[in-house]
């Protein structure tokens, strides 16, 4: 079955700082990616998807994701974090009308 | 255009009663679905549907049901809560014109038995 690992279970990053989540899938195919974000007390967010074409992808709040066959990965990014980026950040794939999470990525970033 | 609403925001619950969690959307989309959320565990798939009629099982649909009468409702039901229960309820849709199908998530329901 389709699946995501999410090797990270917490990052702390300082203000300004860049930042890196990894994502890892599992799949035979191409596989359809996701990015989420859930701030605290609230639902989820979609930051950016990749299902084709260019590699490299960009989102919204200024993340970007890469999505890497050989590694089997799709690693989101951001090159200058900011206070309000302090969340919980879910790698999911598509499958058959379904949505997979990994278990999610806590950020804290600190001043 | 309110998007995904869940009500209620919190609900305490005793063992063996029962609740409903309600969920609409406004979006005119097909596809629905019910997750729960855990500390450290993301989100598992309790049902879905892809229209008004059709329900289907997801991960974790055991001590739950649902239904699907329009496009707009999807409310799940606990029939006997149990503490293992106790959880983050997120609702969410999704469009089935637009592969492959982003979802859009309501802002919850914590729900803690006792």
């Amino acid at each position: 079955a389709q699946s995501v690992t999410q090797p990270d279970i917490h990052i702390t990053v300082s203000e300004g700082a860049s930042l890196e989540l990894r994502c890892n899938y599992s799949y035979g195919a191409t596989p359809y990616l996701f990015w989420y974000v859930q701030s605290p007390g609230q639902g989820l967010q979609l930051l950016l998807k990749y299902f084709s074409g260019d590699t490299l992808v960009q989102g919204i709040k200024g993340f970007e994701a890469e999505f890497k066959r050989s590694q089997s990965s799709f690693n989101l990014r951001k090159p200058s974090v900011h206070w309000s980026d302090a969340a919980e950040y879910f790698c999911a794939v598509f499958n058959d009308y379904k949505l997979s999470f990994g278990a999610g990525t806590t950020v804290t970033v600190r001043a | 255009n309110a998007g995904v609403t869940q009500t209620p925001k919190f609900r305490i619950l005793k063992i063996g009663q029962s609740m409903t969690l309600q969920c609409t959307q406004d979006m005119n989309h097909n596809y629905m679905y019910w997750y729960r959320q855990d500390p450290g565990m993301g989100l598992k798939l309790i049902y879905y549907s892809v229209g008004a009629g059709i329900t289907d099982k997801g991960e974790v649909p055991n001590g739950y049901n649902v239904s699907r009468s329009t496009t707009e409702d999807f409310p799940l039901r606990l029939e006997l809560a149990a503490p293992s229960q106790t959880s983050v309820y997120f609702c969410a849709s999704s469009p089935s014109d637009r592969f492959p199908y982003e979802q859009y998530f309501g802002p919850g329901t914590r729900l803690t038995v006792t």
